[in-house]
C-alpha cells in the first residue's frame, strides 16, 4: 500500500515568515511522528500524536513549533517566524506500533 | 531521558569484509531497538529491529545483538557489499508507542 507521503519535498523561505509542512501517514497507523534532521546528524524528535491521547510535545525546541492532526489522518507541522537554525529535512513517521515508517521528508530552507 | 551512542561515527570496509557498528543506551526500561539505513537524500528505512525479550535476530546478511545488562546493541553486516554503502542510525525506545531516540549514526563505506 501508500506509505507515507509529505508535502513540499522542497521549501525555501525566507527568515521570520512562517512555513507550514505537510504529512499523510499510512492509512490505520494510529501513532504520528515528526523528527528534525540537520545536515549531516540523526534524527532529533520533536511531536508525537496517538489516537485522541494528548500529544507528546516534550521534543518541540522552541514555541514557534506547533503541530496538529486530524483524527488518525493528516498532520501539520508549522513553524512561525523561521530562523536560519530551522533549516533541516523534517521527517514525519508514523505506525500501528512498532516498527515506525518514515516519509520522505521536507528540505526547509530559510535564507 | 534515553541517550543512545553510536560508534563509529564512519567505517570503510572492503566488499566482502564484515562489519559492525555498537550502540549504548542509558534506560535500562528501554526494550525496543530498531536499526534504519538511509541513502543519501532518502528517507530511514528499517533494517531490523530487536525486541528485549531476545538476544539476537538474525535477517540474511543482517544480524542485531543485543545486551540488556551492558546496555548496548550491535548491528552486524556480513559479506558486504558497495550497495550497503549508507549511513546507518540505531535507535531506542521503552515500548511501542514511543518516541525514538536515535544515535548519531554511522557512515559505512563498502569499496569494491
Amino acid at each position: 500500500g501508500a506509505g507515507v507521503s509529505q508535502s513540499p519535498s522542497n521549501k525555501v523561505t525566507e527568515k521570520g515568515k512562517d512555513v507550514e509542512l505537510r504529512c499523510d501517514p499510512i492509512s490505520g497507523h494510529t501513532a504520528l511522528y515528526w523528527y528534525r534532521q540537520r545536515l549531516g546528524q540523526g534524527l532529533e524528535f520533536l511531536i508525537y500524536f496517538q489516537g485522541n491521547s494528548a500529544p507528546d510535545k516534550s521534543g518541540l525546541p522552541s514555541d514557534r513549533f506547533s503541530a496538529e492532526r486530524t483524527g488518525e489522518s493528516v498532520s501539520t507541522l508549522t513553524i512561525q517566524r523561521t530562523q536560519q537554525e530551522d533549516s533541516a529535512v523534517y521527517l514525519c513517521a508514523s505506525s500501528r506500533q512498532d516498527p515506525q515508517y518514515f516519509g520522505p521528508g521536507t528540505r526547509l530552507t530559510v535564507l | 531521558g534515553e541517550n543512545v551512542e553510536q560508534h563509529p561515527s564512519t567505517l570503510s570496509v572492503q566488499e566482502g569484509d564484515s562489519a559492525v557498528i555498537k550502540c549504548t543506551y542509558s534506560d535500562s526500561a528501554s526494550n525496543y531497538f530498531p536499526w534504519y539505513k538511509q541513502e543519501l537524500g532518502k528517507r530511514p528505512q528499517l533494517i531490523i529491529d530487536i525486541r528485549s525479550n531476545v538476544g539476537e535476530k538474525k535477517d540474511q546478511r543482517i544480524a542485531v545483538t543485543l545486551n540488556k545488562t551492558a546496555k548496548h546493541f550491535s548491528l552486524h553486516i556480513t559479506e558486504t557489499q558497495p550497495e550497503d554503502s549508507a549511513v546507518y542510525f540505531c535507535a531506542a525506545s521503552n515500548r511501542g508507542f514511543q518516541k525514538l531516540v536515535f544515535g548519531t549514526g554511522t557512515r559505512l563505506l563498502v569499496s569494491p
